[in-house]
């Protein structure tokens, strides 16, 4: 069984201020882990992914995470928001057994402050 | 565009009405997931196919809810006697086998008035 916590329903930082948002999971099995954003009446678009190998992955729009095993974390940060960046944050785990079938966290809104 | 599709994107239907929603997959993914997310919470699993199989159902499932993918090409989800339960957004994602993830639709939104 996998479970996914997101740490914060809602946080709100400053544009240009560092951005970070927590997640925690629980997997019986080697994860794979994933990082989407979500706008309004929008689909998912994967930021990143860590499946493997390095444990900092670089994704799109300048952000990156942490796989921390000793920690079960891969929190998502942000050096420094722009307000494009406001919108709901969702943290998924899955497995290597069958990688499109996820169980998400119930997701981050981040509000980005002028 | 070569995306996921989904159509429609909204849909707002009277309670007991059956609905039915269309995924078209990324040409050539294999694998086609199905999800549903309501207000405030993050996308939950509800089945998937693998070609025309579907191999697993999740026990969000009920029997009003049946799901098909003839061919293995685009797949339809069908709510009977919709509930107002039921509202929500219906996101369809699909996955080549060697992808590591799977690539979002951007979704159908019901609601059950």
């Amino acid at each position: 069984a996998q479970s996914v916590t997101q740490l914060g329903s809602h946080v709100s930082v400053s544009e240009g201020a560092l951005v970070l948002l927590r997640c925690n999971y629980s997997s019986s099995v080697p994860p794979y882990l994933f990082w989407y954003v979500q706008y309004p009446n929008q689909g998912l678009q994967l930021l990143l992914k860590y499946t493997t190998g390095a444990t900092l992955v670089k994704g799109i729009n300048g952000f990156e995470a942490e796989f921390k095993k000793s920690e079960t974390s891969f929190h998502l940060t942000k050096p420094s928001a722009h307000m494009s960046d406001a919108a709901e944050y969702f943290c998924a785990v899955s497995s290597n057994t069958n990688a499109g079938k996820s169980t998400f966290g119930d997701g981050t809104t981040l509000t980005v402050k002028p | 565009d070569t995306g996921v599709s989904q159509d429609p994107r909204h849909k707002i239907t009277k309670r007991g009405q059956n609905v039915t929603f269309r995924c078209d997959p990324i040409s050539e993914h294999n694998r086609l997931y199905w999800y549903r997310q309501t207000l405030g919470q993050g996308p939950e699993f509800l089945t998937y196919f693998q070609n025309e199989a579907q191999l697993e159902k999740s026990r969000l499932l009920s029997d009003r809810f049946s799901a098909e993918r003839p061919k293995g090409s685009f797949s339809t989800l069908e709510i009977q006697r919709t509930e107002q339960g039921d509202s929500a957004m219906y996101l369809c994602a699909s996955r080549a086998w060697e992808n590591t993830e799977a690539f979002f639709g951007q979704g159908t939104r019901l609601t059950v008035v």
